[in-house]
């Protein structure tokens, strides 16, 4: 299995709404991230899982929460989202985080609108 | 930090030979170079990665001269398939913590 899945493909929620992004990878890769992407820009990086324990949070607001139960998945809880927040959010893995160990791997990602 | 620059988009047609160039002129020693794919609504997709010289695969090439300052994409007889965007990364961060950064990407537009 050579590829990262994300559920699901598409996403509509209000601003009260609690909601999950799931994200599930069989390559043995340790490391796990999740980017944001607006439209016709680039993919913006949120967090980086090591090893299962968050090791970067790029300055993002706590109504996004990430969780990492085990090696092979990561959710991405949301919780009082504001329209701004839509986007396509992008999970990607890595066999590890070093410098050296590029190659990234995407899932196709979850279109996410706040209503 | 090592930031990219790379044209903002490219035209083509099929069958040309495409050359994207980037900057990356704060390279770190260790950091290889790496390049990736885009369509819309999808996930970026892996397309090549080198460190110095030359690296090819079949899809594309990948030119980086010594200085490592800059480097180049080349694709080969570009079809209207290959209408994406195209990103180039170096990685950045503190210690063995990485986290590689996307730059604006090029725009590449293949006519018929």
């Amino acid at each position: 299995d050579t590829e990262v899945t994300q559920t699901p493909k598409h996403l509509v929620m209000g601003m009260t709404n609690k909601k999950s992004l799931k994200c599930e990878q069989h390559m043995g890769h340790r490391a796990m991230y999740w980017y944001k992407q607006k439209a016709k820009k680039p993919p913006e990086l949120m967090f980086v899982y090591s090893y299962e324990k968050l090791s970067i949070n790029e300055s993002v607001p706590s109504r996004f929460s990430p969780e990492c139960p085990n090696s092979s998945l990561l959710n991405l809880h949301l919780h009082a989202l504001q329209p701004e927040d839509s986007a396509l959010y992008l999970c990607a893995s890595s066999q590890d985080t070093h410098r050296a160990s590029r190659g990234y791997t995407f899932g196709s990602g979850t279109r996410l609108t706040v209503v | 930090l090592a930031k990219t620059t790379q044209p903002i988009s490219m035209d083509s047609y099929e069958g040309q030979e495409v050359n994207i160039t980037c900057s990356h002129n704060n390279i770190a020693t260790n950091d290889y170079i790496t390049w990736y794919q885009q369509f819309p609504s999808q996930g970026p997709r892996f397309i090549i990665q080198g460190y110095k010289t030359k690296v090819t695969n079949e899809v594309a090439s990948l030119f980086i001269p010594a200085d490592r300052k800059s480097s180049t994409l080349s694709l080969p007889r570009v079809s209207l398939s290959d209408t994406a965007v195209y990103y180039c990364l170096v990685g950045e961060g503190a210690g063995n913590t990485d986290k590689l950064i996307f730059g604006t990407g090029t725009r590449l537009q293949v006519f018929p």
